[in-house]
């Protein structure tokens, strides 16, 4: 079945030491997306790729940065971890044609971070 | 600015009753509009979408959804819980004239289901 996969599901790390979470796909989605969800909170959109092409939200803390080496995979690295950065971090893919936005977002089932 | 509300923290229900969880919007542009369940500790899951036409949508686990374009609302319904759908309930709200396909999410209503 066609699916976003994050690894791993599970991930502790201590404070200030860098961290990468991984992210593919084999819905072959043009559009990849990371959230940040914290205990009981709604997702929220630290960034995403549309193809190549890079777009930060406005408030998304510099220590965190993405990479997407080719349409399937998707990372993200946390320079310097801080407790706060302590969540569940999605990854959702979608197919955005121009001028049409109306596909829906696909989620992997997540990692859970903690920073100790 | 475009926001997204679901009145609704938490929501208790006996098995075997209805649901309905409110999601109320405030978009300038036309809305797409969806609702994600998601379970303890896994992604979020799609369980239906509203794009245009019919403006009750069917979606899947037997629930169904209303758009009314009067009352800005996309409420979620079920007529019969089972203890399988507690679950948090997240309604979602996406642009039509937005290009990359971006959500704003409301904060979620946690649905707990007795026997």
């Amino acid at each position: 079945d066609a699916m976003v996969i994050q690894n791993p599901r599970y991930q502790v790390t201590q404070f200030g030491k860098p961290v990468t979470l991984s992210c593919s796909q084999t819905l072959n989605h043009n559009v990849m997306y990371w959230y940040q969800q914290k205990s009981s909170q709604a997702p929220k959109l630290l960034f995403h790729y549309y193809d190549k092409d890079f777009n930060n939200e406005a408030d998304t803390p510099d220590n965190f940065q993405s990479r997407r080496p080719n349409t399937s995979f998707c990372f993200l690295d946390i320079r310097s971890p801080g407790l706060g950065d302590t969540a569940m971090y999605l990854c959702a893919t979608s197919r955005v044609n121009t001028g049409v936005s109306n596909q829906p977002q696909h989620f992997g089932d997540g990692t859970r971070l903690s920073i100790l | 600015a475009q926001s997204v509300t679901q009145p609704d923290i938490h929501i208790t229900v006996s098995e075997g009753a209805s649901l309905e969880l409110r999601c109320n919007y405030s978009y300038g542009a036309t809305p797409y509009l969806f609702w994600y369940v998601q379970s303890p500790g896994q992604g979020l899951q799609l369980l239906l979408k509203y794009f245009s036409g019919d403006t009750l949508v069917q979606g899947i686990k037997g629930f169904e959804a209303e758009f009314k374009r009067s009352q800005s609302s996309f409420n979620l319904r079920k007529p019969s819980v089972h203890w399988s759908d507690a679950a948090e309930y997240f309604c979602a709200v996406g642009a039509a004239t937005d290009s990359w396909g971006k959500l704003q999410f409301g904060a979620g209503t946690q649905v707990v289901v007795t026997p």
